[in-house]
């Protein structure tokens, strides 16, 4: 049964500093892998998306990579901001092709 | 504006007493989930749907239940069967597609908060 690691669980920057999100999975066999973002109390917001023909996502400061082969992927985010505190989930595609498999996420404070 | 709508926001739930939370979107997508959030763990899947008039168990249904009779709409009842059922309840929806492509990217609601009084 696949299941999703996200590491660290939490995470505390100074502004500015740039940063890596890991997630890795127990089934290499990945067809894509979604980025999520969760302000507390609020639903999720989609990042980015890797295709399973893909290896990496760029939008603005977030740059995700996929490496299926050894079933990881990671986050990096470029000079961070206070306004990107918050949860960051990853989940992958289960093998039916039907819902995603998500990770327990990991929790940014990033202070000013 | 083209979304989900999650429907109420906070929700009680007596003893013994079934319950509903809507969803509801407009983006026209083929495939609808709801997934259950509990404090500091991941979303999983409840149910999910891929086409109108069809539906999938995902890996907690007990004590859940679901129809879907129109594309736009996906309710999920909470029953009085589920014994422990405060938790954050999320919608989703993506548009259906073979694996492996863009369409694939999940959408999801603001959620639903329900707590049992």
């Amino acid at each position: 049964k696949q299941e999703v690691t996200q590491i660290p669980a939490a995470l505390s920057v100074p502004e500015g500093e740039n940063l890596v999100l890991n997630c890795s999975f127990t089934d290499s066999a990945i067809y894509n892998l979604q980025w999520f973002r969760q302000d507390p109390g609020k639903g999720l917001t989609s990042l980015l998306l890797i295709q399973s023909s893909q290896r990496e996502q760029t939008s603005g400061r977030l740059n995700a990579s996929l490496d299926k082969s050894s079933g990881r992927s990671t986050l990096y985010i470029a000079a961070s901001q206070p306004g990107d505190s918050a949860t960051y989930l990853c989940a992958g595609l289960n093998q039916a092709g039907t819902a995603l498999i998500f990770g327990k996420g990991t929790t940014l404070s990033v202070s000013s | 504006d083209g979304g989900i709508t999650q429907s109420p926001k906070y929700l009680f739930r007596k003893e013994g007493q079934n319950v509903t939370l809507s969803c509801e979107q407009n983006l026209n997508h083929d495939a609808m989930y709801w997934y259950r959030q509990d404090p500091g763990q991941g979303l999983r899947l409840i149910y999910y749907s891929q086409i109108v008039n069809d539906f999938q168990k995902g890996d907690i249904a007990e004590g859940y239940s679901v129809s879907r009779e129109k594309k736009e709409s996906f309710p999920l009842t909470v029953t009085s069967a589920q014994k422990n059922p405060t938790a954050f309840y999320l919608c989703a929806s993506s548009a259906s597609s073979p694996r492996g492509t863009a369409k694939n990217i999940q959408y999801f609601g603001a959620g639903t908060r329900l707590s049992v009084l």
